[in-house]
Parts: structure tokens; sequence; C-alpha cells
């Protein structure tokens, strides 16, 4: 499809435990994503990667971290889930920090 | 930083008129313009883009137009059909930041196309 797979598609997770979503890519772009989507807020960035082991803070990075060891791969982890981050996540990349590719989401959902 | 505000939050015109939507931007160094649509339950897709030495840019029957004084740009889709449905966002790339910058978006403009 597009180069770009999010992992899960979908998942449920009690408050205060920690989750991971992946964000693989096969194009090799230097850059990738990380931003949450919330009605009447549009797409906001939480954390970005512009090479292996380089991040750099968004615009709603608080309860967030990320972690880039490989160029394919760009992880988001919340460290403990809040009623607050239950939203669709959706990872994109670009390869020239132009035009960007997004992945088809994941919806998370923290009860 | 930069803010990025988009206008109408929705909209809704018969099929064949045309639709406009406005976005202004904040910090006169951001230098790239894209627009982006979303289809529902669909990821957003780049459907047009503008740097910041171009005032125009048209593919077929949307365009882009860019004011850099009034720190504005426009989205115009003329003769419009129902498959023209989605929500449009636009977005302003900031020029700071780890390998200069990212893209901020606007909060989205609703676009209904009625037959």
């Amino acid at each position: 499809d597009a180069g770009i797979t999010q992992s899960p598609r979908h998942k449920v997770t009690e408050t205060g435990t920690p989750v991971t979503l992946r964000c693989h890519q096969t194009e090799n772009h230097r850059y990738m994503y990380w931003y949450r989507q919330d009605p009447g807020h549009g797409l906001r960035l939480i954390h970005y990667s512009y090479g292996v082991k380089d991040t750099d803070k968004g615009e709603v990075s608080d309860g967030y971290s990320v972690s880039r060891s490989k160029t394919e791969d760009f992880l988001l982890t919340l460290e403990s889930a809040t009623s607050s981050q239950t939203s669709v996540y959706f990872c994109a990349i670009s390869a020239d920090n132009y035009g960007y590719t997004f992945g088809s989401g994941t919806r998370l959902t923290v009860v | 930083g930069e803010n990025v505000e988009q206008h109408p939050s929705t909209l809704s015109v018969q099929e064949g008129d045309s639709a406009v939507i406005k976005c202004t931007y904040s910090d006169s160094a951001s230098n790239y313009f894209p627009w982006y649509k979303q289809e529902l339950g669909k990821r957003p897709q780049l459907i047009i883009d503008i740097r910041s030495n171009v005032g125009e840019k048209k593919d077929q029957r949307i365009a882009v137009t860019l004011n850099k004084t009034a720190k504005h740009f426009s989205l115009h889709i003329t003769e419009t059909q129902p498959e023209d449905s989605a929500v449009y966002f636009c977005a302003a790339r900031t020029n700071y930041g780890g390998s200069q910058g990212n893209l901020i978006f606007g909060k989205g403009t609703k676009l209904s196309v009625k037959p």
C-alpha cells in the first residue's frame, strides 16, 4: 500500500497500564511522526524523528515517549495510559520533511 | 510556536458549485503549506501543496493560493462533486526544531457536497 504500517489497528487498555504503538515503514524515509486526532482538535503532533536516535517533542508530548533504534521503526509509548489519551493515533513518514504519507491509524481506547 | 487557524469548520455546497477553505498562520518563517483530504474512517491524504516562493498552484479542479504578506492561504475546489465530500486539513511547516521543523495542522473543514 503506502509503505507504512501501524500496529495494532485497534486496542483497548486499562488506565495506568503502559501501551506501545508501532509504526513500520518500508520506504527508508528519514522522517517519521506521531500525531493524535481528536474531534474538534484536528491532528496534533506528539513526537517526531529526523533520523535514527534523533527525536524531538511536538505540541502534545506530555505522557508520551518515543524511540527509533532503526530507520524502519518508530515506537510510541504511553507510560501510564489515561482516559485523556483515548484517541486515534496516526504515524506519518516523509523523505524530506515535506509531503507526509500517513498510516491507517491506531484506534486506542483507555478504560 | 506556529498556530494555524482554519475556516469554516463546516461547509455545504451544491454539486457543481465552488468551495473555498481559508487558513491563516502565525509564524512568518513557515515555508511549506500542504492540504490533506480525509474521508470518513480513512487516513489523511495529501492533495496539493505550495511552497513559500510560489503564489498559486493548480491541479485540475483544485488550486491553492498563498499570501505571504497577510500570512494566509486558501484551497479552492471548482465544479464540486459528491466524492469531494470529506474533511480537509491545512497545515504549515515550522522552520524550527530538530532538523528544521514539522507540520502544524488546522482543525479541519468538513465539506459536504449535495447532489
